[in-house]
């Protein structure tokens, strides 16, 4: 099975600020088959990033992904209000079980 | 506009059982495999099921094999979950969501809460 884990738990930046969000996997995986979701309180998870670097439909471009191997990255170059929340990591491995989220960090206002 | 909304959930007792719905529109459905992840109240995602656009293949999280069956109508453009056997730690909220390429999940529904609870 592979583990992914993201890295910090938390980070507490300003608005205006740049994020950077870590995703390690326990093994190689595909860029392919790696995906960043956003969640805010009380609402659904919705796709941020696909294929490790492909912004989903509606995205806005200060969100960028990038990185291969193990190691991913999910880079918020100005950090808006609207962009504090949890954000998960997520990857298809082909193999039981088929689809692993990491634990996510969340993004808090300092 | 692609829309998902869950409906079914509710409290139950440990042992019970439970049928989820996930109605969807906007896109053709039977050409989409569609999937259940669900979400501990204050904890992190885990993906539970999949199932193909056919229907003709499943899969399963180890945590809910032999308990939970996916299925869909892709005549009624609906994707039921049904949740047997449930245990207190199966209580969460539960998203269907679309699953692009196979790949990865977009959209997801508002979800549902299962409560699993004497």
């Amino acid at each position: 099975e592979i583990v992914l884990t993201q890295s910090p738990g938390t980070l507490s930046l300003s608005p205006g600020e740049r994020a950077t969000l870590s995703c390690r996997a326990s093994q190689t995986i595909s860029s392919s088959y790696l995906a960043w979701y956003q969640q805010k309180p009380g609402q659904a998870p919705r796709l941020l990033i696909y294929g490790a670097s492909s912004r989903a439909t509606g995205i806005p471009d200060r969100f960028s992904g990038s990185g291969s191997g193990t190691d991913f990255t999910l880079t918020i170059s100005r950090l808006e209000p609207e962009d504090f929340a949890v954000y998960y990591c997520q990857q298809y491995g082909g193999s039981p079980p088929l689809f692993t989220f990491g634990q996510g960090t969340k993004l808090e206002i300092k | 506009e692609v829309q998902l909304l869950e409906s079914g959930g509710g409290l139950v007792q440990p042992g019970g059982s439970l049928r989820l719905s996930c109605a969807a529109s906007g896109f053709t459905f039977s050409t989409y495999a569609m999937s259940w992840v669900r979400q501990a109240p204050g904890k992190g995602l885990e993906w539970v099921s999949v199932i193909i656009g056919s229907g003709g293949s499943t899969f399963y999280a180890d945590s809910v094999k032999g308990r939970f069956t996916i299925s869909r109508d892709n005549s009624k453009n609906t994707l039921y979950l049904q949740m047997n056997s449930l245990r207190v730690e199966d209580t969460a909220i539960y998203y269907c969501a679309r699953t692009l390429s196979g790949y990865w999940f977009d959209p997801w529904g508002q979800g549902t809460l299962v409560t699993v609870s004497s």
